[in-house]
Formats: structure tokens, C-alpha cells, sequence
């Protein structure tokens, strides 16, 4: 398994306040994601990367901005938390392979605004 | 647009049943197509995939074939265990470089002994 981790891993939060998930990876991969996971919906992506500050939105981008100044690390911030925003969020990696893309994904955080 | 569908659960069996899981899609193009599975409080973990028509993805006993002229990639496998409990999701790509995944809703599978 690819080196992934979040953090925080938990989170309550209030709302309007800023939030900030911070993704690091230890493969040196090119592509990083944030999605985030609800009932009903599956996974949804919010935004993804393809290199240091090269990033671009997903379905879901609203409310949400993103920050990739290093290979390894990928931050999403909610400048503004709203309880729409309640929701458990994964950071994903990856690399494009003769063989095609392994995405891998970290444990996630758990995110509750109130 | 590209999307997936999978069996709405959830879904219970005893063990060493067999299991189907079905996953169709919708896409503009030749879609790559993965399951992944969830575990109680992971994260998701790729169980396996198929890159174009006919292939055959295995592992773990798991099974799923890219069918083109059906748009499907159902999952099975023929003797279930309680560990296999989890939530199964159908996902696709289109994309050749930032591998954007398109999932479908997860099925939630429960195993009793």
C-alpha cells in the first residue's frame, strides 16, 4: 500500500469557520485527489492535482480550494464550513503506469461541522 | 455523462454462499472499470480491475469480467467469508493521466457465519 496519510483523522468544527485536511504521500506520485464520501453517493471528487501547483476542480468544488506547493503534499481547505460539508473525506494518490493507474487512498477524515 | 450503477443494498448471506454484486456504466468512450472495497474505517483498497473488453479481473477469490456489449463489470465470488464483509464500489476512468474515478453508490455486503 502506497504511503498515505490525513490528518486530522477526526474533526468537529462549527459553522463558518475554516477548515484545513492535510494529505501527505511518501510515493512521489504525480496525481493527488480529494474526494469525499456520502450516503447514497458513493465518492465524489472535489478536486485533484497533477503536479506542484498545477490543480484543477472535480464535480463537487464548491466551498472547497485546494494547495499543492510539494510532490507529497495536497491540502484542502473550507474557507467557510457549512453543514452541507459534513462528510467523511479521502485523499487519493497515484501514477500513471504502462499497465494504467492504481489510485491509492488514504484512511480519511471525519468531518463534522455543527 | 459517465456514471455507475451498482446493486442498491444491503446485501446478506451466510457464509460460503455464492456472491454477485451487479455494476453497470455509462460512458463516453472506453472506460477503464475497478472495485474497490472499504473495510469498517478504512480507506479504500483497489481489489481489482480490467483495462478493456473481455478482460478478467481477480483477486482475493473475486472475480469480474468487462463486458462492453452489456456495459457491465458484475462481481462475484463462489464461496464468501465472514471477512469479506465490507462496502463494494464500482468505479470508472476514462481519463489517460489524472485518473479521475467515477464511482458508483457502494453496496454495503454482511456475512453471517
Amino acid at each position: 500500500d502506497a504511503g498515505i496519510t490525513q490528518s486530522p483523522r477526526h474533526k468537529v468544527t462549527e459553522t463558518g469557520t475554516p477548515v484545513t485536511l492535510r494529505c501527505h504521500q511518501t510515493e512521489n506520485h504525480r496525481y493527488m485527489y480529494w474526494y469525499r464520501q456520502d450516503p447514497g453517493h458513493g465518492l465524489r471528487l472535489i478536486h485533484y492535482s497533477y503536479g506542484v501547483k498545477d490543480t484543477d476542480k472535480g464535480e463537487v468544488s464548491d466551498g472547497y480550494s485546494v494547495s499543492r506547493s510539494k510532490t507529497e503534499d495536497f491540502l484542502l481547505t473550507l474557507e467557510s464550513a457549512t453543514s452541507s460539508q459534513t462528510s467523511v473525506y479521502f485523499c487519493a494518490s497515484g501514477e500513471t503506469g504502462v499497465s494504467g493507474n492504481t489510485i491509492y487512498f488514504g484512511e480519511g477524515s471525519w468531518l463534522t461541522v455543527v | 455523462g459517465n456514471s455507475v450503477t451498482q446493486m442498491e443494498g444491503p446485501v446478506t448471506l451466510s457464509e460460503e454462499a455464492f456472491l454477485t454484486i451487479n455494476c453497470t456504466y455509462t460512458a463516453t468512450g472506453y472506460p477503464s472499470l475497478f472495485w474497490y472495497v472499504q473495510y469498517p474505517g478504512e480507506g479504500l483498497q483497489l481489489l481489482l480491475k480490467a483495462t478493456k473488453a473481455d478482460d478478467k479481473g481477480s483477486n482475493k477469490g473475486f472475480e469480474a469480467t468487462y463486458r462492453k456489449e452489456t456495459t457491465s463489470f458484475h462481481l462475484e465470488k463462489g464461496s464468501v467469508q465472514v471477512s469479506d464483509s465490507a462496502v463494494y464500489f464500482c468505479a470508472l476512468t476514462l481519463s489517460q493521466g489524472a485518473q479521475k474515478l467515477v464511482f458508483g453508490q457502494g453496496t454495503r455486503l454482511t456475512i453471517n457465519p
